[in-house]
């Protein structure tokens, strides 16, 4: 089973400013590697997939980066709306999910 | 537009079941495999089961294997998850998920189970 770890639990920053989320997984994943970004009340988003593909209508501002064990998500800079959690999932084998980083002001 | 709703959850005592249905809308669950994810209060994602495009592939997390099935019916557009044996640890909001090349493309609202006694 891939165990997949978060790094912060928790961000804080301010708009406009820049964030790095990490993901890291207990084994290779290659790039099957996605992010998803939780708002409360809302439908989770897909922002990443492949670990570098932004989906579709995801602003050029959110880009992904890594293979293997170790992935990041940047968000160059940050908007009001772009206040959420955000959660890496490995594809590579099965499914499994990071446990979640808050991005807060 | 494509959508997603979930319906069905409620409060539940240890032991009794509940079946959860995800309406999709603006695609056909034919083309697609489907999943299941949950998430406990306060906590992260967790996949629970997966049916694909044909039905002819089930798998379920180890932790609800035995107890939960994953179905749809084609005619009425919906997935299914039929959830037995609840436990107080199955207390969770529960999502269905579009998959697409095995990451997730679409998602619902979610429907939140309690098991409570």
């Amino acid at each position: 089973e891939i165990m997949m770890t978060q790094s912060p639990a928790t961000l804080s920053v301010s708009p406009g400013e820049r964030a790095t989320l990490s993901c890291r997984a207990s084994q290779s994943v290659s790039t099957k590697l996605a992010w998803y970004q939780q708002k409360p009340g809302q439908a989770h988003r897909l922002l990443i997939y492949g670990a570098s593909t932004r989906a579709t209508g995801i602003p050029a501002r959110f880009s992904g980066s890594g293979s293997g064990t170790e992935f990041t998500l940047t968000i160059s800079s940050l908007r009001s709306e772009d206040f959420a959690v955000y959660f890496c999932q490995q594809y590579y084998n099965g499914w499994a999910f990071g446990q979640g980083t808050k991005v807060e002001i | 537009q494509v959508h997603l709703v979930e319906s069905g959850g409620g409060v539940v005592q240890p032991g009794e079941s509940l079946r959860l249905s995800c309406a999709a809308s603006g695609f056909s669950l034919r083309n697609y495999g489907m999943h299941w994810v949950r998430q406990a209060p306060g906590k992260g994602l967790d996949w629970v089961a997966v049916i694909s495009h044909d039905e002819r592939f089930e798998s379920y997390a180890g932790s609800v294997k035995g107890r939960f099935t994953i179905s749809r019916d084609t005619s009425k557009n919906t997935l299914y998850l039929q959830l037995n044996s609840l436990r107080a640890e199955d207390t969770a909001v529960f999502y269905c998920a579009r998959d697409n090349s095995n990451f997730f493309d679409l998602w619902g609202p979610g429907t939140l189970v309690t098991v409570s006694s």
